[in-house]
């Protein structure tokens, strides 16, 4: 079964800098998606970011990026100049065959003014 | 605001009672999943449509819960003779299910309490 692990309950960042968010995955298939979703507290969950397995090229959306190693099974998330609206819980998560989502267990991010 | 909505959005019930939550996907989304949330975890998954057929229930979905889709629209879950550990956040999702398109869009939740 596939699993996915995010080994950061917790972490705090000082505005306008940057913070890295980490998440390996369990998978033997190869062909498969990975995303960050992001739930603001109270708030509904909203996708950040998303990596198909098959390109290498790491994707980008604004001040989002991650870093994607196959072979390692890791997919971590880079934020840049942090905001203060970025404060909210991170889920990595996995999808094999436009199914259903496996999520890990959350990484929940503080701004620091 | 086209969006996935979900009603109700908290719901207080007492052990044993049955309760029913509804979801309204985009309208022009042909998948629609069910995850469950509790405190501290991320979404696990209970089940999807595509359609109005129910592809997939996870272990999870014990006997006491059911869900539909009738006509492929809005989707209902229902807990019949609900227990304290049913106490969670439960989301709706849909997406359109087409080559390259894997994006879920995530309602607000229903926030169950079982007394």
């Amino acid at each position: 079964a596939q699993t996915v692990t995010q080994s950061q309950p917790e972490m705090s960042v000082q505005e306008a800098e940057t913070v890295t968010l980490s998440c390996t995955y369990d998978t033997s298939e190869s062909d498969y998606y990975l995303f960050w979703y992001k739930q603001p507290p109270s708030r509904q969950m909203i996708l950040v970011i998303r990596q198909e397995a098959y390109k290498q090229q790491n994707a980008t959306e604004n001040r989002f990026s991650v870093n994607f190693q196959k072979a390692a099974k890791s997919f971590s998330l880079k934020i840049s100049d942090s905001q203060l609206g970025d404060a909210a819980m991170y889920f990595c998560a996995y999808c094999f065959g436009n199914e259903k989502l496996t999520f890990g267990t959350g990484t929940r991010l503080t701004i620091i003014p | 605001d086209t969006g996935v909505s979900q009603n109700p959005r908290h719901k207080i019930t007492k052990r044993g009672q049955n309760v029913t939550f509804r979801c309204d996907p985009i309208s022009e989304h042909n998948r629609l999943y069910w995850y469950r949330q509790t405190l501290g975890q991320g979404p696990e998954f209970l089940t999807y449509f595509q359609n109005e057929a129910q592809l997939e229930k996870s272990r999870l979905l014990s006997d006491r819960f059911s869900a539909e889709r009738p006509k492929g629209s809005f989707s209902t879950l229902e807990i019949q003779r609900t227990e304290q550990g049913d106490s969670a956040m439960y989301l709706c999702a849909s997406s359109l299910y087409s080559l390259g398109t894997h994006e879920q869009f995530f309602g607000p939740g229903t926030r169950l309490t079982v007394l």
